[in-house]
């Protein structure tokens, strides 16, 4: 268990939709990274976000936006689903810097 | 462009074997190499963690080395058990303004064991 949660571990949606990831960090972890792995494709970096504070962006849509709150739990919004955004989305928290990053154990979202 | 390249795409060696997995990777700027093992449907583990001035970093049975000239790494594990059955995936650091945040990620080695 890393200590990393997220909810719901899976979510079924129609195209057009919207959803929100939620993920708590490790206690203690500032920093929080939001992936998107595709089927039989590598994960792809999508967001940063420390001490409530957008970081780094990566490939990450416009229909997609996140955000860390006061207690640093942070959200993934998904808008104007389409079926090629179906895949295991991963958020990791580090205590910043070039630290180790421990990830969840995703969601699988399914758009149908 | 940024990118991590692994090989082989998937490995079966049978139980008690060692094993060699090979990551190439162009990463700009560079700040460290990374290996994780993914078990299918889960988040993926951190095993090693280079900087560019470290050649080898060991974590059990696994070794990582580096080479920052040639821009190659690999994952030596050695005496294979059936639960070392996973995707183990190169990712390598980019150096933004103190952000980690640009990792690049290999697609993995998908290595079974067998009994």
């Amino acid at each position: 268990d890393s200590g990393v949660t997220q909810t719901p571990k899976h979510l079924i949606t129609a195209t057009g939709q919207r959803v929100t990831l939620r993920c708590s960090p490790r206690s203690g972890d500032l920093s929080v990274y939001w992936y998107q792995q595709s089927l039989d494709q590598g994960l792809q970096f999508l967001i940063h976000y420390y001490n409530g504070e957008e970081r780094a962006k990566g490939n990450i849509l416009e229909r997609f936006s996140a955000q860390q709150f006061p207690d640093l739990h942070s959200e993934l919004n998904l808008s104007s689903l389409e079926l090629g955004d179906s895949a295991l989305y991963f958020c990791a928290s580090s205590e910043g810097g070039y630290n180790e990053q421990f990830f969840g154990p995703g969601t699988r979202l399914t758009v149908l | 462009k940024n990118q991590v390249e692994q090989s082989p795409q998937s490995l079966i060696i049978l139980e008690g074997k060692n094993c060699t997995l090979q990551c190439n990777y162009t990463v700009s700027p560079f700040s460290n190499l990374r290996w994780y093992k993914q078990d299918t449907g889960r988040g993926p583990v951190s095993l090693t963690i280079m900087t560019f001035s470290e050649n080898t970093k060991s974590n059990g049975r696994y070794t990582a080395t580096l080479d920052a000239d040639t821009k190659q790494s690999s994952l030596h594990i050695t005496a294979s058990q059936l639960s070392d059955s996973a995707s183990y995936i190169c990712v390598g650091g980019a150096n933004y303004g103190g952000s980690q945040g640009n990792l690049i990620f290999g697609k993995g080695t998908k290595l079974s064991v067998k009994p």
